[in-house]
Formats: C-alpha cells, structure tokens, sequence
C-alpha cells in the first residue's frame, strides 16, 4: 500500500518554464488536495477536488490548474513558472464519508526552485 | 474569515518537560479539529483528531488534545517529551459538513538532549 505518492521529489525550473507536478492515491479516497509550504506561512491551499471530474480553486490558486480524471490522480500543473513559485509543494489525500474530512494523509512533497 | 492561530511559533524545552502547544479557532459552527506533526526534512503525519464525544483525545506518541468548546481551543500536550519529538506541529480544523480545512500556521518544537 504505497499511500500518496508524488513525483518529483525535486525540481528546478527556469523562469516561464511549465511543468506538472504528479500526484497519485491508491486508498480510493475522493478528496485530494494541493497545498504549497513556506517559511512563516504554513501550508496554502493551492486546488482541491472533491472527487473524479471535480475540482475547485483553493486559496493561491493564481498560476496553477489542476484536473481530475480518475479517483486515483490529481496532476498540478504550473503553466508559466515564476521565481514566487518557488516553494515545497504536498499532494494530500482524504476519505471523506459522509460529509467530514476524515484527516489528510500526504505525499512526501516536491521541492520546487524557480530560477 | 475562518482562521486557525497558533500563537508559540518556537518552543525550545529540555527532554522531560511538559509541552503544552496553543491552537485557536475562529468559526462560530461545527468543527472536526486536527494535529499534524512534521519531523525535519519529511512530510505531514496525522498525530490526533477530534470529532465528537469526549474532548481529551488521545494519539500516537503519548500526545493528546483537549477541545475545549467555549475557548475555540484544542491544545495540545505531552507530558515528557523526548529529543525525537523536535518536529514543527500542525492545527487544522475542518467545517463540518464541508470540504473547508484550514491550518494554523504551525509551531516550530526544539527538544534539547
């Protein structure tokens, strides 16, 4: 049972440069979410979807889409990297029966430098 | 708007001392409450929930939680902490009822040996 798992763990990009930052579940659970963490500001909601088909915008969602296929992906992309994106980045994952969300487990995370 | 706050941004103890970690609420409704725990150089880790029912909870490591709902608090504590507890700690709330999960802003925790 591989949990969540991203890829890459690393990156470097050059400014303007686009990517997608992978992110895959294998515990069925419907909720997945992206959230960016930087020093003194916690962790950010970037996207977030509910389930297959669904998504919706977090809170820094600005420079970021994100789609849902299949339960088991939720790929980010960064359509034009810019050096403000430089940051650690979590794919996370939750059951979410009956309306709660039953606690986040998270992918080991991709450290991203834009230069 | 909602917010979590955690007021101990860094707390440094000695091995054996109790830790107490601050966490407050802002949301007037229902809440599920959160611990998350990061050691240095890994990801988050679920430490404890609440849900309902009786509002000291217990989690992994010895650590604990108590919700209390006339403060908007969910402390968290230990009684004796360990060099292995030094990790940055993690509030988050979720709104029942709602996909809404909101962390505080976390608590960076030194354990001296």
């Amino acid at each position: 049972n591989a949990g969540v798992t991203q890829t890459p763990k690393f990156q470097v990009l050059k400014t303007g440069q686009s990517m997608t930052l992978q992110c895959a579940q294998d515990m069925n659970h419907e909720y997945m979410s992206w959230y960016r963490q930087d020093p003194g500001m916690g962790l950010r909601l970037i996207h977030y979807s509910v389930g297959a088909g669904i998504t919706d915008q977090g809170e820094v969602p600005n420079g970021y889409n994100v789609s849902r296929s299949t339960t088991e992906d939720f790929p980010l992309r960064l359509l034009s990297a810019a050096p403000s994106q430089t940051s650690v980045y979590f794919c996370a994952s939750s059951y979410g029966g009956d309306g709660r969300n039953y606690g986040y487990t998270f992918g080991s995370g991709t450290r991203l430098t834009v230069v | 708007a909602q917010s979590v706050s955690q007021h101990n941004h860094h707390v440094i103890l000695s091995e054996a001392a109790s830790l107490e970690l601050g966490c407050n609420y802002s949301y007037g409704g229902t809440v599920n409450l959160f611990w998350y725990v990061q050691y240095p150089g890994q990801h988050l880790q679920l430490l404890l929930k609440y849900f309902s029912g009786d509002p000291l909870v217990k989690g992994i490591k010895g650590f604990e939680a108590e919700f209390i709902k006339s403060k908007f608090s969910f402390n968290l504590r230990k009684p004796s902490v360990q060099w292995s507890d030094t990790a940055e700690y993690f509030c988050a709330v979720n709104l029942s009822g709602t996909y809404k999960y909101i962390f505080g802003t976390g608590t960076r925790l030194k354990v001296l040996a």
